[in-house]
């Protein structure tokens, strides 16, 4: 029983463009979102993260976005740039974080010159 | 900067080992965690720790232990090593587990293959 999803395993953009990854959750508890950014070989690197009770939180080219209603959180990259090929987890955490992060299987993005 | 080690890059033990993963932070966080890694599964949490020899059983513990005698220091620990638990090995830490701070900063893993 999944309770992050991100659907899409892979997503190709053009350098320049904007990158959007969506994620989904099932848990209304989750009132923490945070999203990774992991190379191969390498630990994953914390990006942005926003709590539940704002709708977005911005720092430099990422922006998350988070729709309670809806159970859905989104990565904005804008510009997209060659470095940001990678793969991007988004993760999920209760109050209290007694279960530790929860995390989604994942999406490859892969940044086209 | 928050920096999380972890002893070993790669290893390679045989079925039926006893195997040690050890992490070390060093920004005085409260809370460490261990995770695997495997494709199509994404992260999954096996053990954490709140405190010095504290713990708490993640999703899949099973086969797996943990020691936190340190504040700095938590390992992981395969009893018996099994193939199935050929992986990548991800520890983190967080300052707190409630509220703002609970981000979790990880090292840059083991990648262990049990044969």
């Amino acid at each position: 029983d999944q309770q992050v999803k991100q659907n899409s395993p892979s997503l190709s953009v053009q350098e320049g463009r904007i990158s959007i990854l969506n994620c989904d959750y099932t848990n209304s508890m989750f009132d923490y979102f945070l999203w990774y950014k992991k190379y191969p070989a390498e630990g994953p690197t914390f990006l942005i993260s926003i709590s539940s009770i704002k709708d977005k939180n911005e720092d430099g080219r990422f922006t998350v976005f988070l729709n309670k209603s809806a159970k859905h959180l989104s990565l904005h990259i804008v510009p997209s740039q060659p470095g940001d090929s990678a793969v991007y987890f988004c993760a999920a955490i209760v109050g209290g974080g007694a279960d530790g992060l929860t995390f989604g299987k994942g999406t490859h993005l892969i940044i086209q010159p | 900067d928050v920096k999380v080690t972890q002893s070993s890059r790669y290893l390679v033990k045989r079925t039926g080992e006893k195997v040690f993963l050890e992490c070390v932070q060093d920004m005085d966080h409260e809370n460490m965690f261990w995770y695997r890694q495997d494709p199509g599964l994404g992260l999954r949490l096996i053990y954490f720790s709140y405190d010095v020899k504290m713990k708490e059983k993640g999703d899949i513990p099973e086969g797996y232990s943990v020691s936190r005698e340190k504040k700095e220091r938590f390992s992981l620990i395969l009893e018996s090593a099994s193939t199935n638990q050929t992986s990548m090995y991800l520890c983190a830490s967080s300052l707190f587990l409630g509220g703002a701070g609970r981000e979790q900063y990880f090292g840059p893993g083991t990648r262990l293959t049990v044969t």
